[in-house]
């Protein structure tokens, strides 16, 4: 069975400041890296996906994979209040479906 | 356009109830999947169509009835449902069932009483 672990936070980061999101995933074959941004009592919206070694951005995100450490990472720059929000890590299960870490809640000040 | 529309946004119904669930895409993708989310808590994958037929149901009650009538349209048929079933319940499409990345829906809040 896959895993995948997050920090449940809070994180919390001035504004303007880089926000450092992590998560750790149990199956050495997984192939497919996904985050998504979920504010509260809404459904979740991806921002990243992520399936090389390496790093991927877009726009104030950046997403890094390292398959040897089973480490995904994403990075938010210059953080607004707006990015106050739970992160979910996604790993790509056998059908297609998505098994989630808990979740990492941020929150940035003012 | 990634765009997932559940029906109805919320969901009350009694436990001798019967409801359904409805959710559409129009983006051409061939999987769908139905997910549960409780308060602070990740979602938990109920069923996958793919390609519009059933490929994985999750040990879910049977309470729970799930239905592709095409590969636009999924639904989720609810009946006896217990309160601890209230939940966000999610529905999410993606272009096939290996590869690319999935879209949720707006979810829709149902609440048993």
């Amino acid at each position: 069975q896959k895993e995948v672990e997050q920090n449940s936070g809070p994180l919390s980061v001035p504004e303007g400041a880089i926000a450092s999101l992590n998560c750790t995933y149990s199956d050495r074959g997984s192939q497919s890296f996904f985050w998504y941004r979920q504010y509260s009592g809404k459904s979740p919206e991806l921002i990243m996906f992520i399936y090389s070694n390496g790093d991927k951005e877009d726009g104030r995100f950046t997403a890094q994979l390292n398959k040897a450490s089973q480490y995904v990472s994403l990075l938010i720059r210059d953080s607004q209040p707006s990015d106050s929000a739970t992160y979910l890590c996604a790993v790509r299960g056998s059908q297609g479906n998505l098994i989630f870490g808990k979740g990492t809640k941020l929150s940035v000040k003012p | 356009d990634t765009e997932v529309t559940q029906t109805p946004k919320h969901l009350v119904m009694g436990m001798t109830n019967k409801k359904s669930l409805k959710c559409e895409q129009h983006m051409g993708h061939r999987a769908m999947y139905w997910y549960k989310q409780k308060a602070k808590k990740p979602p938990e994958l109920m069923f996958v169509y793919s390609y519009e037929k059933l490929s994985i149901n999750e040990s879910v009650p049977s309470r729970f009835s799930p239905e592709c009538p095409n590969s636009s349209l999924l639904n989720l048929h609810l009946h006896a449902l217990q309160p601890e079933d209230s939940a966000l319940y999610l529905c999410a499409s993606s272009q096939d069932p290996g590869t690319t990345e999935a879209f949720f829906g707006q979810g829709t809040r149902l609440t048993v009483v």
